[in-house]
């Protein structure tokens, strides 16, 4: 059981290159999440999933699409990155929306864009 | 919008030492509200998990306590070790409207405990 797992772990690219990151789960979970870290900004959340086929937006989604097209996997792209998406980025899971819905995170996908 | 406020944003202290730590949110609309412990350059472990009609749980030397009417949770450490050195980060999950998966992060405190 690996829990919450990202690919890569570190990516350095260019302005106006392109990108997804990869995150999957084998926790059977519903739910799924992309936060960025930024210091001083805490965790914002940038997308969600609430099930297979389905996406939101959060707090800060502009820059970026995602897709969830298996259960397990939740991708997020960068279709023209800027250095302000200089960030870690981590995703998570939880089960389906209930009093307990306690969030499970990966280890994070660190990211700079020159 | 939730707000969530992290007191102090550092803090030193000697090991051994029985410890503090505060959360408060703006909105007392929440399902629960969860602390997490981070290292640097880690992912986020979750430490304790309070449902909104729980006032504590205690986990080992942790023990986290819920005040959802005054909008504020506390951690407390006891018998502090350098291994509890991390950044703390206290989250809440709303319940009203499309509100209700999503956390609301708090800056973090971050913790050293100096042997």
């Amino acid at each position: 059981n690996a829990g919450v797992t990202q690919t890569p772990k570190f990516r350095v690219l260019k302005t106006g290159q392109s990108m997804t990151l990869l995150c999957a789960q084998d926790m059977n979970h519903e739910y799924m999440y992309w936060y960025r870290q930024d210091p001083g900004m805490g965790l914002r959340l940038i997308h969600y999933s609430v099930g297979e086929g389905t996406t939101a937006k959060g707090e800060v989604p502009d820059g970026y699409n995602v897709s969830r097209l298996k259960k397990q996997n939740f991708l997020l792209g960068l279709e023209s990155a800027a250095p302000s998406q200089t960030s870690v980025y981590f995703c998570a899971s939880s089960y389906l929306a209930s009093s307990y819905n306690e969030q499970f995170f990966g280890p994070g996908t660190r990211l700079t864009v020159l | 919008k939730q707000e969530v406020t992290q007191i102090p944003a550092a803090l030193s202290v000697p090991e051994g030492e029985n410890l503090v730590l505060n959360c408060s949110f703006t909105d007392s609309a929440i399902y629960n509200l969860q602390w997490f412990r981070q290292d640097p350059g880690k992912g986020l472990t979750s430490l304790l998990l309070i449902q909104s009609s729980q006032r504590e749980q205690t986990s080992g030397r942790l023990n986290a306590s819920l005040d959802k009417s005054s909008g504020r949770s506390t951690l407390y450490i006891a018998a502090s070790q350098p291994g509890d050195s991390a950044t703390y980060l206290c989250a809440v999950r709303g319940n009203s409207g499309g509100s209700n998966y999503k956390l609301t992060f708090g800056k973090g405190t971050l913790l050293t405990v100096n042997p």
